[in-house]
């Protein structure tokens, strides 16, 4: 079974540039979850979809990060303008079911905005 | 809110050692799941062990135990006979069942294992 996909694995721009990262998950996971890792942090959600619809955006920066999962498998996650404290590894991870269901991780998209 | 509090931001054991990792969360939840998720350095996170709240035994997966303290919402997690492919951050991850059911990780507790 192919586990979660993810690209780029390394990005690095300059402040007030964009940037986009993309996600493909284990097909048939209906849940689809983008988290931030800051280095020495634990992973922090900021957005979680069911099929194409999303669940939980309550700590998505709206102002410069959007997110979307078009047609309930691949999402891809913007962030425009960058800013320095964006600099972190960005997790794309998918589960089976919402409550129990284990979560799979992807390897991660690390961002270092200069 | 739900938080998750790891206390220990780095531990070490000898090889072949028993090491226990603190976890402790704050919710007014009686039904929630708790999770130990396993990130190698470069490598994917992967879930080392899963308990649910309304079971009163602890949750084992071989040499991986933990101690589920729910009264006072402590959630440990035993490695035993511990082996250099066990070094890694260990994160402990909370999970309400109701509403949107999102994962809520702690900080995390980087373990050294010396051979």
């Amino acid at each position: 079974e192919a586990g979660v996909a993810q690209s780029p694995r390394y990005k690095i721009i300059e402040k007030r540039q964009s940037v986009a990262f993309w996600c493909n998950p284990i097909s048939g996971h209906a849940t689809l979850y983008w988290y931030q890792q800051i280095l020495g942090q634990g992973p922090k959600l900021l957005i979680q979809f069911q099929n194409n619809g999303v669940v939980d955006d309550s700590q998505l920066p709206k102002d410069r990060f959007s997110a979307e999962r078009l047609k309930g498998v691949d999402s891809t996650l913007k962030i425009q303008p960058a800013k320095l404290e964006d600099s972190a590894v960005y997790l794309c991870a998918s589960s089976l079911e919402r409550a129990t269901g284990e979560l799979f991780f992807g390897e991660g998209s690390r961002l270092t905005v200069l | 809110a739900q938080t998750v509090t790891q206390s220990q931001p780095e531990m070490s054991v000898q090889e072949a050692e028993t090491v226990t990792l603190s976890c402790t969360y704050d919710t007014s939840e009686s039904d929630y799941y708790l999770f130990w998720y396993k990130q190698p350095p470069s490598r994917q996170m992967i879930l080392v062990i899963r308990q649910e709240a309304y079971k009163q035994q602890n949750a084992t997966e071989n040499r991986f135990s933990v101690n589920f303290q729910k009264a006072a919402k402590s959630f440990s997690l035993k490695i035993s006979d511990s082996q250099l492919g066990d070094a890694a951050m260990y994160f402990c991850a909370y999970r309400v069942i109701q509403g949107a059911q999102k994962l809520v990780f702690g900080q995390g507790t980087r373990l050294t294992i010396n051979p």
